[in-house]
Formats: C-alpha cells, sequence, structure tokens
C-alpha cells in the first residue's frame, strides 16, 4: 500500500477554516484519497473521498493536487466538535475487503 | 437504522480465557472488518469479510478467529486470551470502496 505522510497536529479556531496536508507521493493512478477522522472515544468515522477533482461534501472539501501526489482536506469552519484525529487514507479501487490502513493522522485541536 | 452495533462496550479478561465479541449491522453491507487500536496508534486489521460464509485474514490476525454465517453478523472469537490483546476493538462494514461506517468499539483489557 502506498504510504501517506500527515503532520502529528494542528490547531485552528473556533470559526476559522482548517487546512490538513497529506503528501502521498508514491500514489498509483487507481488509488482513491479517503479522509476518515476519529472523536475522542469513538469509532472512525468518513469524511469525503476523491480520484483526481476537487471534491466538496457536507462536511469538507478535499483539494487534490494535479500530480496528485498530495492533498488537502479544508473544513471551511471549525467547530469545537471538529477537534479529532484525521487520517489520510489510500485505496485502491480493487483492494481486498476493502481494507484501510490507518497512520498516525493529524491530530486537530479547536479553540473557543 | 442502528447502523453497526458492537457488544459488549466494555470487558475484562484473565489470560487464557476465551471469549467472543459481537458485530452487526442493518444496512445490508457485504462487506465487514475488525480493527484494533492500541493507545496512541492507528487502527490495524485482524480479520475482513467480502459476504455471508467467505472470511480472510488482515494485518493482525493471530489469536483471533472469525467467522460469517450471515449478512448481519460478524463476531471476532479470541481463542485464548493474552495481555498484548489489551486494545479498543472496531467492526466496520460496508456496501462498497468509499465509505466504511464504524461501531462504537469494545475496549477489553486482558489481566
Amino acid at each position: 500500500d502506498a504510504k501517506t505522510t500527515q503532520p502529528n497536529s494542528m490547531e485552528s479556531n473556533e470559526e476559522e477554516p482548517v487546512h490538513l496536508p497529506c503528501n502521498h507521493s508514491t500514489i498509483s493512478g487507481t488509488d482513491y484519497i479517503h479522509w476518515y477522522r476519529q472523536l475522542p472515544s469513538q469509532g472512525p468515522e468518513y469524511v469525503i473521498h476523491g480520484l483526481t477533482s476537487n471534491v466538496n461534501n457536507r462536511m469538507a472539501s478535499l483539494a487534490i493536487a494535479e500530480d496528485r501526489k498530495s492533498s488537502t482536506l479544508i473544513l471551511h469552519r471549525a467547530t469545537l466538535r471538529d477537534a479529532a484525529v484525521y487520517y489520510c487514507i489510500l485505496t485502491g479501487i480493487k483492494a481486498a475487503g476493502n481494507k484501510l490502513t490507518f497512520g498516525g493522522g493529524t491530530r486537530v485541536l479547536v479553540k473557543p | 437504522n442502528a447502523g453497526v452495533t458492537q457488544t459488549p462496550k466494555f470487558q475484562v479478561l484473565k489470560t487464557g480465557q476465551s471469549m467472543t465479541l459481537q458485530c452487526a449491522q442493518d444496512m445490508n453491507h457485504e462487506y465487514m472488518s475488525w480493527y484494533r487500536q492500541d493507545p496512541g496508534m492507528g487502527l490495524r486489521l485482524i480479520h475482513y469479510s467480502v459476504g455471508a460464509g467467505i472470511t480472510d485474514q488482515g494485518e493482525v490476525p493471530n489469536g483471533y478467529n472469525v467467522s460469517r454465517s450471515t449478512t448481519e453478523d460478524f463476531p471476532l472469537r479470541l481463542l485464548s486470551a493474552a495481555p498484548s490483546q489489551t486494545s479498543v476493538y472496531f467492526c466496520a462494514s460496508s456496501s462498497g470502496p468509499h465509505e466504511q461506517f464504524f461501531g462504537p468499539g469494545t475496549r477489553l483489557t486482558v489481566l
């Protein structure tokens, strides 16, 4: 599986945007970029995914570099509830059993 | 829909005991998985299933057994618990490759 690199932690102020970077320089042409987050004492929660084009949903936006070697998850207006560990995960479309390989993620702290 | 449910929420075992962690989903998902999460770490895949009657090993399968007799249920059995199996266990399900739904977890302590 291709590896991702994320900063260990980031801080943001409430109601400000948060930009979470992810480097994946060894990504293959068929790898999707997924983002999950894990709130304290809960299971992971799907956030968004993309392949080549930028994606938006009700939770966040995903900006993918043209060469696909990096991507950025954007939380447009951080709330206290967005404090979590955010995982950037690459998954091949035919990954056996839809296996997810979690790294260390980025711990996001939101200050009121 | 209840989504993915796991029981029990907490469990304490003695070394050598066996037990089964239950996982059920009511979304008619084909794919189900078990992960473990050690303190301060990301999740690691234990076993997964791509449908009833079909299971396979993940990254850390030793000491665990699974079976999938129905679409809804995917129990995880610890054969002889060891302190190294102290962890939080998460079950997940999905209908395709993109959005997986995770349960609330079972916190297991092995003394």
